[in-house]
Formats: C-alpha cells, sequence, structure tokens
C-alpha cells in the first residue's frame, strides 16, 4: 500500500470555526509532512513530524496546530483562520533516512476555503 | 523553502513531441527529484537522481544531472495528453537540512491532442 489518504477532501470553514484535517498512511514511513500550496505555486512546507515527534515548524502561525497521534496518522488543527489561508494543504509521508530524504508520497490534499 | 528554478515556466506541444524542462539550484545536493501534479491533485513522485548519478530513466521519462552546473533536466518523449500538469523540481540539500526538500516554481506542460 503506498496510499497517503486525506480527509476532507474539500473543507469550507468561516473564520470563527474550528476544524482538522486529517491524514493517513500504512507505508510504515515515519517522517510525516504538511505543506500549504497556493495555485501556481510550489508547495511550502510547514511541519515535519519525525518518530512522532515535530521536528520542524517553519513559523507557522499558531491557529494552525499540528498533531501526530501515532506513527500512521497526522492531523492538522485548524482555528480561526484567515481568508488568506485559503488554499491546497497537502499531507506526505517519507521512510527515515539519515541519508537525506527519499521520496516523499503526497495524498490528493484537502482543499481548504475560509470565508 | 525555494532553491530552484524552473525553465521554462509554461510548455505548450502536440502530441508525440518530446518536451524538456530544466530546473537550476543554488547548493549541493544530495539528491534531485521529480514530480509531478495534475491540477487541484496530490504530487506524484516521478524519479530520483542522486548526485553521484550523472543520468538516471523511467519509461518515458529521462533525468540528468550536472553537479558541476548546478542544473537537471527532464525530459518526456513521445508525449501524451494525460501528461498534462506541473512538473517539479526538488534537491535535498547538503548537509541535510532534516527532512527539508526544496521545490522550485515549477514548470506546466499543456500537451494538445
Amino acid at each position: 500500500d503506498t496510499e497517503v489518504t486525506q480527509t476532507p477532501k474539500h473543507l469550507v470553514m468561516g473564520m470563527t470555526n474550528k476544524k482538522s484535517l486529517k491524514c493517513e498512511q500504512h507505508m510504515g514511513h515515519r517522517a510525516m509532512y504538511w505543506y500549504k500550496q497556493k495555485a501556481k505555486k510550489p508547495p511550502e512546507l510547514m511541519f515535519v513530524y519525525s518518530y512522532e515527534k515535530l521536528s520542524i515548524n517553519e513559523s507557522v502561525p499558531s491557529r494552525f496546530s499540528p498533531e501526530c497521534p501515532n506513527s500512521s496518522l497526522l492531523n492538522l488543527h485548524l482555528h480561526a483562520l484567515q481568508p488568506e489561508d485559503s488554499a491546497l494543504y497537502l499531507c506526505a509521508s517519507s521512510q527515515d533516512r539519515l541519508a537525506g530524504v527519499e521520496t516523499q508520497y503526497f495524498g490528493p490534499g484537502t482543499r481548504l476555503l475560509v470565508l | 523553502s525555494q532553491q530552484g528554478e524552473e525553465d521554462p515556466q509554461a510548455l505548450s506541444i502536440q502530441e508525440g513531441e518530446n518536451a524538456t524542462m530544466n530546473c537550476s539550484y543554488k547548493t549541493s545536493i544530495n539528491n534531485l527529484q521529480w514530480y509531478r501534479q495534475n491540477s487541484g491533485r496530490g504530487l506524484v513522485h516521478l524519479i530520483l537522481i542522486r548526485s553521484n548519478e550523472r543520468e538516471k530513466h523511467s519509461g518515458r521519462l529521462r533525468v540528468t544531472l550536472d553537479t558541476s552546473k548546478k542544473s537537471s533536466s527532464l525530459l518526456i518523449t513521445a508525449s501524451r495528453a494525460a501528461d498534462t500538469a506541473s512538473y517539479f523540481c526538488a534537491t535535498d540539500a547538503n548537509p541535510r537540512s532534516d527532512y527539508k526538500l526544496s521545490f522550485g516554481a515549477g514548470t506546466t506542460v499543456t500537451v494538445r491532442a
């Protein structure tokens, strides 16, 4: 199974809502990532988890809160978002390699619209 | 962070023609990867080339790497309508920067029937 799944596919939320994005992989990967992607731009790294511990936070605003409950699951909790946070949110996973970053497997993304 | 530049930004070709896109980067790398993204979908890994490799093939894809020029190219031969997508190069810097891949700006390829 080389699939990363993400739910929901689409999400519309108001600026006062709280919602969560979910990501799951069963490839035994120990590194998991959240990216944000705006239209016609490359993905921007937000967070990296390695062995269920937060390894990288790319100075993301606190209205985004990641969580890694176990080695297969990654959540992104959203609260008090702004319209400019509307984007495609991508989850990815990869094997943990001391030699460097290997292939990342991406989910299909959650298209988020903040009104 | 974005370390790569891709060229061209957009490319339109006829079905059956070859498509070539280039990627330049700034720092030493462990490997360089190419990904494809169909409109509004997730990225799909195409090929990974390590810093000690010069050329790699996978099906209709050919990737070259010139570490002295800090550049790579992706060639898609005999293009099909299904190849219409955005293509991104991504580099794993050396020394490694802890799981970060630096993505280029991307090349949008349109294959006309």
